[in-house]
């Protein structure tokens, strides 16, 4: 099916321990920040996103964190589990672009059972 | 409810052919767009299009086209593929309505594996 490229960063961890994927972005005056989770064979899915005018948020099982000193986006997932094995893109989205998201290149995200 | 529906999933070309991507979705969404994605790297938008009758470039556009004469249809023309444009190619869409005080939101299809000799 579908899948994402063989060459990106990977993170791999132990089922039950926490995850932390990191993201560097380049435009300063990004409105929103944005988590997706690419599953292989399936297009990216939505995980969570915040805006530039917050450092935290958080969903179920995963938070996100904003340093924008640093350009510095990171999701955290909470016990980690297999299903949550798949490549994650951040992304980012300015107000004055509208409709335009620009991506990340991707982490790609292994659970040892 | 179907979501984001593209067809064909795997395609052949040869270098010089034509083909159309097919993207339509059931969702009444006004925005709509076409991403490339190569190995190593993240998604890159080619087109995309705010409301029927709309379009406008992304990051990539070049060899490719689009229209939106309906709102739940977005095709994708390659008028003449090269090697350079094989790639995965996902259509997206949300509502857009958040825009101004929420992020774009996108809602993906399941993509389209197109490889041109």
């Amino acid at each position: 099916g579908e899948s994402v490229g063989l060459h990106l960063p990977t993170l791999s961890v132990q089922e039950g321990d926490n995850s932390i994927i990191n993201c560097a972005y380049s435009n300063s005056a990004s409105d929103y920040f944005i988590w997706y989770k690419q599953e292989s064979g399936k297009g990216p899915q939505f995980i969570i996103d915040i805006r530039s005018n917050m450092d935290k948020r958080q969903g179920q099982r995963v938070t996100v964190l904003l340093n924008k000193t640093v350009k510095h986006l990171s999701l955290q997932i909470a016990a980690t589990q297999p299903g949550d094995s798949a490549v994650y893109f951040c992304a980012e989205n300015s107000v004055d672009s509208s409709y335009k998201l620009i991506f990340g290149s991707g982490t790609r995200l292994l659970v040892r059972p | 409810n179907a979501g984001v529906t593209q067809t064909p999933k795997f395609q052949v070309l040869k270098t010089g052919q034509s083909m159309t991507l097919q993207c339509a979705q059931d969702m009444n969404h006004e925005y709509m767009s076409w991403y490339r994605q190569d190995p190593g790297m993240g998604l890159r938008l080619i087109h995309y299009s705010v409301g029927a009758g709309i379009t406008d470039q992304g990051e990539v556009p070049n060899g490719y086209n689009v229209s939106r004469s309906t709102t739940e249809d977005f095709p994708l023309r390659l008028l003449s593929a090269a090697p350079s444009q094989t790639s995965v190619y996902f259509c997206a869409s949300s509502s857009g309505q958040g825009i101004s005080t929420g992020a774009n939101v996108l809602t993906f299809g399941a993509g389209s594996r197109l490889t041109v000799l």
